[in-house]
């Protein structure tokens, strides 16, 4: 049982530069969300999709798209990466409604020098 | 604005010293309170939620409890393996109807052998 699977697990960039960060669960969730994790500042949400076929952003979306490829696979792509997007991302995932778990995936580290 | 608050920022425990975190909230209509425990250089592991003032879980060594105003997260008798960081989050509104979980920074954890 994987639960939810992030790809890749390190990467660096140079400015400028873009890559994508993929996310896939099999607990056949509705919704899925990306994170980043920040010293000092908690995890915050980047955008979220409630449902397939939706997307919303989160706290700090600038900078960042996402994908919902179909219900299991939840794509954040950062088409040209500065050096303040060095961070840890967290991709997560949840059944439908507010108050229910959200499953958190293992991190992604990406460094943008 | 909802937010989420966590105290201390940092605890350092004997083995067997008991002790407990703190989480206090501020927003409107409580719609669960969630613990997570996140071990370094991976993603948060969900242990509690819990919905209503009055409400207690417990795993093990930890005990979680919630009024209205705050949670406690109880640690008895701690071992090293309770090291950790340990988030709380709760649903907060996010615009269209829509709720999404807001963390608080942490609290880390260390239990001394």
């Amino acid at each position: 049982n994987a639960g939810v699977t992030q790809t890749p697990k390190f990467q660096v960039l140079k400015t400028g530069q873009s890559m994508t960060l993929q996310c896939a669960q099999d607990m056949n969730h509705n919704s899925m969300y990306w994170y980043r994790q920040d010293p000092g500042m908690g995890l915050r949400l980047i955008y979220y999709s409630a449902s397939e076929g939706t997307t919303d952003k989160g706290e700090v979306p600038n900078g960042y798209n996402v994908s919902r490829l179909n219900k299991r696979e939840f794509s954040l792509r950062l088409e040209s990466a500065a050096p303040s997007q060095t961070s840890v991302y967290f991709c997560a995932s949840s059944n439908s409604g507010t108050g229910n778990t959200i499953y958190f995936g293992e991190g992604s580290w990406l460094t943008v020098v | 604005e909802d937010q989420v608050t966590q105290s201390p920022e940092a605890l350092r425990l004997q083995e067997g010293e008991s002790s407990s975190l703190n989480c206090s909230y501020t927003v409107s209509g409580l719609r669960g309170l969630f613990w997570y425990r996140q071990d370094p250089g991976k993603g948060p592991e969900f242990l509690f939620t819990l919905y209503s003032a009055g409400e207690e879980k417990e795993k093990e060594r930890l005990k979680a409890t919630l009024t209205k105003k705050e949670s406690f997260l109880h640690i008895t008798a701690p071992k090293p393996e309770d090291s950790a960081t340990y988030l709380c989050a709760v649903p907060a509104y996010s615009g269209a109807g829509s709720y999404q979980l807001t963390f608080g920074k942490g609290t880390k954890l260390s239990v001394i052998p």
